[in-house]
């Protein structure tokens, strides 16, 4: 079974510290790995895509992605108030058109 | 704008009834999707469409039902046979390449 693991947390990080988010998964069939952002209530945003090995950044965001280690991170450098969230790490699997989600990480940023 | 619409955002039903929740987007996507999220947990897959007039069960079909009749439209049944009706459920689509998921705003449904 496909399975996806993140740190629950709460993590929480100074305002202006880096956050680091982390997710694993199972299957070595993973095609494209995605960051979405859940505020409270809310349905989920994507803030990042990353397919290949290595650093993808977006503004304050960075994916990190290591297939051999079958490891997906995500920093935020200069964390704000408004970061706060849960953060899901999502895996695609190119047959089937199949995404397994993690459980999610609960960022708090204290300002 | 394209995007993903889902109605209504909240929703009350009495045990024991059928509701119908609506997704409807103009993306132009093939395949779509409903997750259920209770509070503090992550989405669980209900059931997902690739193509119309086909459908296959997530990890949690029971007491739910869809039908897929229009690429643009992908509704769900909560059944009185789903216990815990009460939760959020998202509905999704993408592409068929290495596209993400496009989420709904979501529908709040509360069972009593």
């Amino acid at each position: 079974q496909k399975e996806v693991e993140q740190n629950s947390g709460p993590l929480s990080v100074p305002e202006g510290a880096i956050a680091s988010l982390n997710c694993t998964y199972s299957d070595r069939g993973s095609q494209s790995f995605f960051w979405y952002r859940q505020y409270s209530g809310k349905s989920p945003e994507l803030i990042m895509s990353i397919y290949s090995n290595g650093d993808k950044e977006d503004g304050r965001f960075t994916a990190q992605l290591n297939k051999a280690s079958q490891y997906v991170s995500l920093l935020i450098r200069d964390s704000q108030p408004s970061d706060s969230a849960t953060y899901l790490c999502a895996v695609k699997y190119g047959y089937g058109q199949n995404f397994v989600f993690g459980p999610g990480t609960r960022l708090s940023v204290l300002p | 704008d394209g995007g993903i619409t889902q109605s209504p955002k909240y929703l009350f039903r009495k045990e024991g009834q059928n509701v119908t929740l609506s997704c409807e987007q103009n993306l132009n996507h093939d395949a779509m999707y409903w997750y259920r999220q209770d509070p503090g947990q992550g989405l669980r897959l209900i059931y997902y469409s690739q193509i119309v007039n086909d459908f296959q069960k997530g990890d949690i079909a029971e007491g739910y039902s869809v039908s897929r009749e229009k690429k643009e439209s992908f509704p769900l049944t909560v059944t009185s046979a789903q216990k815990n009706p009460t939760a959020f459920y998202l509905c999704a689509s993408t592409d068929r390449d290495e596209s993400p998921l496009h989420f709904g705003n979501g529908t709040r449904l509360t069972v009593t």
